[in-house]
């Protein structure tokens, strides 16, 4: 079974530094996808970056980018010029090709402080 | 292009009682997922439906809870008789394509519930 381990629950970053959230994780697959979500206080999740497994790329989002290191089954996530309205909960998530659900970490609150 | 609707936003019942959550998916997505958000948790699948076919019930406590999905589009979950430890927020999420993993999921604003 998959697992996703967040190890921060919680983070605090003044606005405009840069973040950075971790997230390891457990599979026997060699193909799969990785996500990370953002859920801001009372409102929708939201995906905001996704990293194919096969691709040695990083991905970036405008100020959003992973460091994906497939052999240590890392994936953080790199937040830039932060601002108030990156203030949410982070949740990273993986699916492999068969299952397509989502499997999630435990999440980090990330507080961006003025 | 709305969103993933649900309904109610928050219920509160007494454990034993029953209840049910609607869900109403974007148009065209094939694809629908119910997951329990334990609060301090991350979501946790209990159901996926593709059209009006199950994909994947392996952890819905199925003496307990149930759903449906009736001609592919709108789902209902229901929990009946209620316990304690459902005290849980119930996300629904869709995605367009059947079939690839690597497609966005987008969620509703989830049903909060609790049970006394």
């Amino acid at each position: 079974a998959q697992t996703v381990t967040q190890s921060q629950p919680e983070m605090s970053v003044q606005e405009a530094e840069t973040v950075t959230l971790s997230c390891t994780y457990d599979t026997s697959e060699n193909n799969y996808y990785l996500f990370w979500y953002k859920q801001p206080p009372s409102r929708q999740m939201i995906l905001v970056i996704r990293q194919e497994a096969y691709k040695q790329q990083n991905a970036t989002e405008n100020r959003f980018s992973v460091n994906f290191q497939k052999a240590a089954k890392s994936f953080s996530l790199k937040i830039s010029d932060s601002q108030l309205g990156d203030t949410a909960m982070y949740f990273c998530a993986f699916t492999d090709t068969g299952r397509r659900a989502l499997t999630f970490g435990s999440g980090t609150r990330l507080q961006v402080q003025p | 292009e709305a969103g993933v609707a649900q309904s109610p936003r928050y219920k509160i019942i007494e454990k034993r009682q029953s209840v049910a959550f609607w869900c109403n998916p974007i148009s065209g997505h094939a694809t629908l997922y119910w997951y329990q958000q334990i609060l301090g948790q991350g979501p946790k699948l209990l159901i996926q439906f593709q059209n009006n076919g199950v994909v994947d019930d392996s952890q819905l406590p199925k003496d307990r809870f149930s759903a449906e999905r009736l001609k592919g589009v709108d789902s209902t979950l229901k929990i009946q008789p209620a316990k304690l430890e459902d005290s849980a927020v119930y996300l629904c999420a869709s995605s367009l394509v059947p079939g690839l993993a690597s497609n966005e999921q987008f969620f509703g604003p989830g049903t909060r519930l609790t049970v006394l």
